[in-house]
This record gives C-alpha cells, structure tokens and sequence, in this order.
C-alpha cells in the first residue's frame, strides 16, 4: 500500500462543474496536508493547505480534512479550462514532518 | 528573481558522463530536496537535508550524490550517467515542521 494515494485519473469534467479529487493517506500521524496543481512541464505550485478536519475554502478551491478516515479531497467549484493539470496530494509524514506524495489526479475541463 | 533557482534549465549529456545540477533558495529555509518525475509519475525523492550537516537518501538515490554547501545551495550529482536517468529533476525547500514546499522551475535532464 502507498502511503499516499490518488486515483491517476484522467478525470474528465465539464467546464463549469465541480471537480472533486481525493487522497487518502497511511499515516495516522500526518499533521498537515496539501493540494498542489501541476501544469504539464513545469514545477508544482500550492494551491491549498489545511491541517485540521473540515473544510477550508479559498476562493473557488475547497480542501477537506477527515483525519479519522484518513483522506483529504480537493473540490473545484465553477471549473475552467485552466484547471487542467495534474493534482498532487502531499502528506507531512509525523514521524520526521518529511513531505510524502501521491502520484497525481489528471483533470481535464472540458469547454 | 525566483526563491529557488534550478541551473541549469535543460541539458543533455551522454551516457557515462558526470553532471552537477545546483539549487539555491532565498527563502532562508533549513530544508531542502531533490526530487526526480518520469512522465505519468509522481515526484520521487532522490535526497534530502534537513540542515547543512544533515544529508539523508530518499527512496531513489542509487546513482546520485549530494552537496549541501551552505543553507542556500544544494546540488545533484549524476557521477555516471544513463539514459534511465532522463527525466525531469525539481529542487525544493521548506521551513520546518508543518510547512508546505517550495519548488525551483526544474531541470529537464536528457542522457542520450
């Protein structure tokens, strides 16, 4: 099992729609977790942070913390073509606070 | 001027060469990376230091090596190159404990 795990997608949504991706993680642990988009050949950028359960929104960006269930999930409100890339799920691991990350969810926007 | 500089941006080598990629960060962090993706993967982590004295392997580190110079710079070094080793390379810094990471513009590393 990873200890962090995304669903590789890709993830298809109509332009508009909500987006949702999730991540669910092994180490009971973690403290705190991080959503960061990725654009095809360049460096990923943080989109959101959150480090106790609930939501916490930004803007269009919504991240939500369930520490008993183990997974974190990112919604994507009012979704545009420009939100397609690649998300990446990060994990700071308790033991040594070490980063740990999922591989990545491939969503695309459809116009 | 980007918190962390990658140098160089795009290379190609030939097989069996030794390459020295640099990192250096601004942003006053202790704590730094390198990390390694292949197209459809994820970031995979090469090396990490979490203070200049500290050098730690990551998940991949056959056939690289690491300096830690000072605070602010830290390279990769390929000693022995192979095509395998073709693949995007990513500089990274945090602060401490639960802070996020913060990327320099990466290397696109070809081993012909």
């Amino acid at each position: 099992q990873k200890e962090v795990e995304q669903n590789s997608g890709p993830l298809s949504v109509p332009e508009g729609a909500i987006a949702s991706l999730n991540c669910t993680y092994s180490d009971r642990g973690s403290q705190s977790f991080f959503w960061y988009r990725q654009y095809s050949g360049k460096s990923p950028e943080l989109i959101m942070s959150i480090y106790s359960n609930g939501d916490k929104e930004d803007g269009r960006f919504t991240a939500q913390l369930n520490k008993a269930s183990q997974y974190v999930s990112l919604l994507i409100r009012d979704s545009q073509p420009s939100d397609s890339a690649t998300y990446l799920c990060a994990v700071n691991k308790g033991s040594n606070y070490q980063l740990i990350w999922g591989a990545g969810t491939k969503l695309i926007i459809k116009p | 001027d980007a918190d962390v500089t990658q140098t160089p941006r795009n290379r190609i080598t030939k097989t069996g060469k030794r390459i020295m990629l640099e990192c250096s960060q601004t942003k006053g962090h202790d704590r730094m990376y390198w990390y390694r993706q292949d197209p459809g993967l994820g970031l995979r982590l090469i090396y990490y230091s979490f203070d200049v004295k500290d050098i730690n392997k990551g998940e991949i580190s056959d056939g690289y090596s690491v300096s830690r110079q000072a605070q602010a710079k830290f390279s990769l070094s390929l000693e022995s190159a192979i095509p395998n080793q073709t693949a995007l390379y990513f500089c990274a810094t945090s602060g401490p404990l639960n802070t996020e990471a913060f990327f320099g513009q990466g290397t696109r590393l070809t081993v012909v």
